[in-house]
C-alpha cells in the first residue's frame, strides 16, 4: 500500500494567515491526489482533485500543488469557516489511502 | 441535486454481519463508481471498496475476505456487507460517489455517515 504522510498533524493559525499543509506519498503517484475538509460530526468535503483542480464551489483561497511524491494544500487567507481537519487521499493504485489528517486550530 | 443517505443497524454483535445500504436520490446510480469509507472514533479515513453501476467491484485488501459491495439499480441503491465483525469495525460508515471521467477516483459527493457500534 502507498502510505500518505501529512505534516503538521496540528496547526494553530490566526484568521487571515496563510496556511500550508504538506502531504508526502511513499511512492510516486503522479497527480492522482485529492484534498478534503472535514468538520466535527460531518462528512468530508472534496476541495481539490488531480492535485491542483479546485472542485466546484470551493473558494479560490484554497489551492493545491505538487506531483510525484510531495504535495501541498495552501489556504491563502484563513477564514473562520476554515478551521477543520484536512485529509489528503491518493488514487494512483489500489488501495486508495488517506493521510492521517491535519487539524487547523484557532490561534 | 444528488444526495446520498446511508442506513442500517447502529448496533451489531461481534462475529455477526454488518449490513448497510446507501440510497442515491436526485440522480441515477447508473453512472459513476460508488464507494464505502469508514472512520473509527477519533481516527482517520479508510477506504473499504467500490462498486461500479454494472456491478464490478474492488475492495481494500485489508478487508477483502470479509467484504461484499453490491448495487441494485432498480432501487438506486448500493450496499455493504462486512462479515465476522469485531470491536475494531466500530466506526462511522460513509457512502460516497467517485468523480466522473477517466481515473476520477476521488470522492466528490459524500453521504452524512452512519455510526455502527460492534458490541454484545
Amino acid at each position: 500500500d502507498i502510505q500518505m504522510t501529512q505534516s503538521p498533524s496540528t496547526l494553530s493559525a490566526s484568521v487571515g494567515a496563510r496556511v500550508t499543509i504538506t502531504c508526502r506519498a511513499s511512492q510516486r503517484i503522479s497527480s492522482w491526489l485529492a484534498w478534503y475538509q472535514q468538520k466535527p460530526g460531518k462528512a468530508p468535503k472534496l476541495l481539490i482533485y488531480d492535485a491542483s483542480r479546485l472542485d466546484s464551489g470551493v473558494p479560490s483561497r484554497f489551492s493545491g500543488s505538487g506531483s510525484g511524491t510531495e504535495f501541498t494544500l495552501t489556504i491563502s487567507s484563513l477564514q473562520p469557516d476554515d478551521f477543520a481537519t484536512y485529509y489528503c487521499q491518493h488514487y494512483n493504485s489500489y488501495p486508495w489511502t488517506f493521510g492521517q489528517g491535519t487539524k487547523v486550530e484557532i490561534k | 441535486q444528488v444526495q446520498l443517505q446511508a442506513s442500517g443497524p447502529g448496533l451489531v454483535k461481534p462475529s455477526e454481519t454488518l449490513s448497510l445500504t446507501c440510497t442515491v436520490s436526485g440522480g441515477s446510480i447508473g453512472t459513476n463508481y460508488w464507494t464505502w469509507i469508514r472512520q473509527p472514533p477519533g481516527k482517520g479515513l479508510e477506504w473499504i471498496g467500490y462498486v461500479y453501476y454494472i456491478g464490478s467491484t474492488n475492495y481494500n485488501p485489508s478487508l477483502d475476505s470479509r467484504v461484499t459491495i453490491s448495487v441494485d439499480r432498480s432501487k438506486n441503491q448500493f450496499s455493504l456487507k462486512l462479515r465476522s465483525v469485531t470491536a475494531a469495525d466500530t466506526a462511522v460508515y460513509y457512502c460516497a460517489r467517485h468523480g466522473s471521467g477517466s481515473w476520477a477516483y476521488y470522492m466528490d459527493l459524500w453521504g452524512k455517515g452512519t455510526t455502527v457500534t460492534v458490541s454484545s
